[in-house]
C-alpha cells in the first residue's frame, strides 16, 4: 500500500525558535497533502491543504504566516513552525491524497513537537 | 463548510458484545466516508470506508452502513476483542479533505 513518512517524529524545541515538518509520499505521487494538527484527546483538526506548485490553502483561524508550508514537489510538503511557542506544541500529522484513488487519504505517522 | 458529529464520546463494552459508533454529516457534497483507529501516539489507521453509492460494507467483524438521505452513517463491531480498544474516528471526505468526528473512546473489558 501508499506509504508516508513524517520526519522528525519528535522535536523538543526553545520559545522562539522555528521547526520544520517534512512529509513524503515514498511510493507514489501526492498532488495534494493536507496538514492537520491533534491536540491531546481530540479529534484531528485540519490546518491546512497543500498544493503541488501553488500556494496552501488555510483553514479557517490558521496563521498563513505562522504555519509555512511548501509543497515543491510531488512527493514532499514541509511545514514550518515559526516562532514556535508552548501552545504549539501538538501532534501534527500529515496526509497524501493518492491521485486516481476514490479519495482516500494515507497518514504519515505524525511529529510530536513540544515547545518549552 | 462540512460539521461531523459522533456519538458516543465514549463506550465501554464486555468481551464478546458489540459496539456501534454513530456519526452525522451535514454536506451532501461528503461522497467517501471512512474510518479510524487510533491508538495513543500513532497515526489513525483506516479499518473501513464507504462510498456514497454503497448503503453498506461488511468486512469481518466490522461493518459500515450510510444513509445518504439523512446524512448519517455507523460502524459496528461484532465479536469485540481486547485489542479493538482504542479511539475511533468517523469522516465525511469531499474531494480528498476529511472533516473528522470528534472521536469515540472504545473500551472493550476482558
Amino acid at each position: 500500500g501508499a506509504v508516508v513518512s513524517q520526519h522528525p517524529s519528535w522535536v523538543i524545541c526553545k520559545s522562539g525558535t522555528s521547526v520544520k515538518i517534512e512529509c513524503r509520499s515514498l511510493d507514489f505521487q501526492a498532488t495534494t497533502m493536507f496538514w492537520y494538527r491533534q491536540f491531546p484527546k481530540q479529534s484531528l483538526m485540519l490546518m491546512a491543504t497543500s498544493n503541488e506548485g501553488s500556494k496552501a490553502t488555510y483553514e479557517q483561524g490558521v496563521e498563513k504566516d505562522k504555519f509555512l508550508i511548501n509543497h515543491a514537489s510531488l512527493t514532499l510538503s514541509t511545514l514550518t513552525v515559526t516562532s514556535a511557542h508552548p501552545e504549539d506544541s501538538s501532534f501534527y500529522i500529515c496526509s497524501a491524497r493518492l491521485a486516481g484513488l476514490y479519495n482516500e487519504q494515507f497518514f504519515g505517522p505524525g511529529t510530536r513537537l513540544t515547545v518549552l | 463548510g462540512e460539521n461531523v458529529e459522533q456519538h458516543p464520546s465514549t463506550l465501554s463494552v464486555q468481551e464478546g458484545d458489540s459496539a456501534v459508533i454513530k456519526c452525522t454529516y451535514s454536506d451532501s457534497a461528503s461522497n467517501y466516508f471512512p474510518w479510524y483507529k487510533q491508538e495513543l501516539g500513532k497515526r489513525p489507521q483506516l479499518i473501513i470506508d464507504i462510498r456514497s453509492n454503497v448503503g453498506e460494507k461488511k468486512d469481518q467483524r466490522i461493518a459500515v452502513t450510510l444513509n445518504k438521505t439523512a446524512k448519517h452513517f455507523s460502524l459496528h463491531i461484532t465479536e469485540t476483542q481486547p485489542e479493538d480498544s482504542a479511539v475511533y474516528f468517523c469522516a465525511a471526505n469531499d474531494a480528498g479533505k476529511s472533516t473528522f468526528g470528534d472521536g469515540t473512546t472504545l473500551t472493550v473489558k476482558p
